[in-house]
């Protein structure tokens, strides 16, 4: 079975340039997470998709920051423009319903660089 | 509102000695605790996780976890370090559901030879 795919794994821009990050998650898996982890810290969520719908975007810095998740299977996560803050890695996750938790599987993130 | 506190940012420790990484948690709710390993430029893998089903918990690789409720602890162990053992290791927490995991800041695991 294939994990959780993102694309790119790297990604280096220029300050207020915009970027794009792309996931692919594990089939079946109605809900997916986008993760920041920034240097020396552990992942923080930024936002929480049930199928298409975000049902916990609280996190998301809207001004910048937005994500869509249409059919309910890839998502891209963008950044528009990017400040030298926002470098970090940005984790995909993915996980089924059904169970009182939902153990969360995830991709080998996308590392941004702003400079 | 929920936390995790990982004590020490790094932890060293000689091939084959005791590993030992503290993980205490404040949860309003009943928690499901989680622990993590990372890998140079990799992604999360799940070690292990607690469930309200055991206390004790044996994870993949050797590890395992003792859920302490009165110490509100999770923390990770395993016996004997191996080199391959060297990584960053997360302790998670989550409400329950399809709720996000609220990460600690990890432990960098350093394996002397």
């Amino acid at each position: 079975e294939a994990g959780v795919v993102q694309s790119p794994r790297y990604k280096i821009i220029e300050k207020k340039q915009p970027v794009a990050f792309w996931c692919n998650p594990i089939s079946g898996h109605n809900t997916l997470y986008w993760y920041r982890q920034n240097l020396g810290q552990g992942p923080e969520l930024l936002i929480r998709y049930e199928n298409e719908e975000a049902v916990d975007d609280s996190q998301l810095p809207k001004d910048r920051f937005s994500a869509e998740r249409l059919k309910g299977v890839d998502s891209t996560l963008k950044i528009q423009p990017a400040e030298l803050g926002d470098s970090a890695v940005y984790l995909c996750a993915s996980s089924t319903s059904g169970s009182d938790y939902n153990e969360q599987f995830f991709g080998p993130g996308t590392r941004l660089t702003v400079l | 509102a929920q936390s995790v506190t990982q004590l020490g940012s790094h932890v060293s420790v000689s091939e084959g000695a005791l590993v030992l990484l503290r993980c205490n948690y404040s949860s309003s709710v009943p928690p499901y605790l989680f622990w993590y390993v990372q890998y140079p430029n990799q992604g999360l893998q799940l070690l292990l996780k607690y469930t309200s089903a055991a206390t004790l918990v044996k994870g993949i690789n050797g590890f395992e976890a003792e859920f302490k409720k009165s110490e509100t602890s999770f923390h990770l162990t395993k016996p004997s370090a191996h080199m391959s053992d060297a990584a960053e290791y997360f302790c998670a927490l989550s409400g329950g559901g399809a709720d996000g995991l609220t990460f600690g800041k990890g432990t960098h695991l350093i394996i002397q030879p």
